[in-house]
């Protein structure tokens, strides 16, 4: 168990929809990352957040987007959904550094 | 953008064998993180390296990092059944975005 938390485990939507993933960090950890792991695309960064600021972006499409709270727990919301959106979406958190990033256990999207 | 190649991409080797997973990159990074992931599970952290000639070792893996060649290597000593799962390196840039390998996945017989 890392220490970071993601709610829910497993989602099921219908195209076009808004869904919003939820991730706590380890406690202590300022920084969170999303990422998003599919079959055909692989392992993408998608952006990340240090002590509620947005600290760098990497594949993220328009219609998604993030936002971490004063608690540090952070939220990434799917928007317009489309069936190549689903995916296993990840949460890691980080230590202030250049150090590890400990990865919560994902969201699994599934959109029909 | 920062590319990473991974190689090989599927590797079945015998126990008590040993085999290095290589992991080349594009342009200049600052970090370079291995990790394993088990079928239907989260990533696991297994090394971060951060500098030239940087070598660390935990159990039978090993994994050192060559930032002049853009090379790092996950070296597997002695293959147990229990190492078998997918290793993945990412790679990140000073502009603290990361990029992963395609992955490598280790299969060992017994």
């Amino acid at each position: 168990d890392s220490g970071v938390t993601q709610t829910p485990k497993h989602l099921i939507t219908a195209t076009g929809q808004r869904v919003t993933l939820r991730c706590s960090p380890r406690s202590g950890d300022l920084s969170v990352y999303w990422y998003q792991q599919s079959l055909d695309q692989g392992l993408q960064f998608l952006i990340q957040y240090y002590n509620g600021e947005e600290r760098a972006k990497g594949n993220i499409l328009e219609r998604f987007s993030a936002q971490q709270f004063p608690d540090l727990h952070s939220e990434l919301n799917l928007s317009s959904l489309e069936l190549g959106d689903s995916a296993l979406y990840f949460c890691a958190s980080s230590p202030p550094g250049r150090g590890t990033q400990y990865f919560g256990p994902g969201t699994r999207l599934l959109v029909l | 953008e920062l590319k990473v190649e991974q190689n090989p991409l599927f590797l079945s080797m015998q126990e008590g064998k040993n085999y290095t997973i290589y992991c080349n990159y594009s342009t200049t990074s600052d970090r370079l993180y291995w990790y394993r992931q088990d079928p239907g599970k989260s990533l696991e952290s297994l090394f971060v390296l951060l500098s030239n000639g940087a070598v660390k070792q935990e159990g039978r893996l090993m994994a050192s990092l060559d930032t002049k060649a853009r090379l790092s290597t996950l070296h597997i000593t002695a293959a147990v059944h229990d190492l078998s799962a997918t290793y993945f390196c990412a790679v990140g840039n000073t502009g603290n975005q990361f990029y992963f390998g395609t992955g490598t996945s280790l299969t060992v017989i017994p």
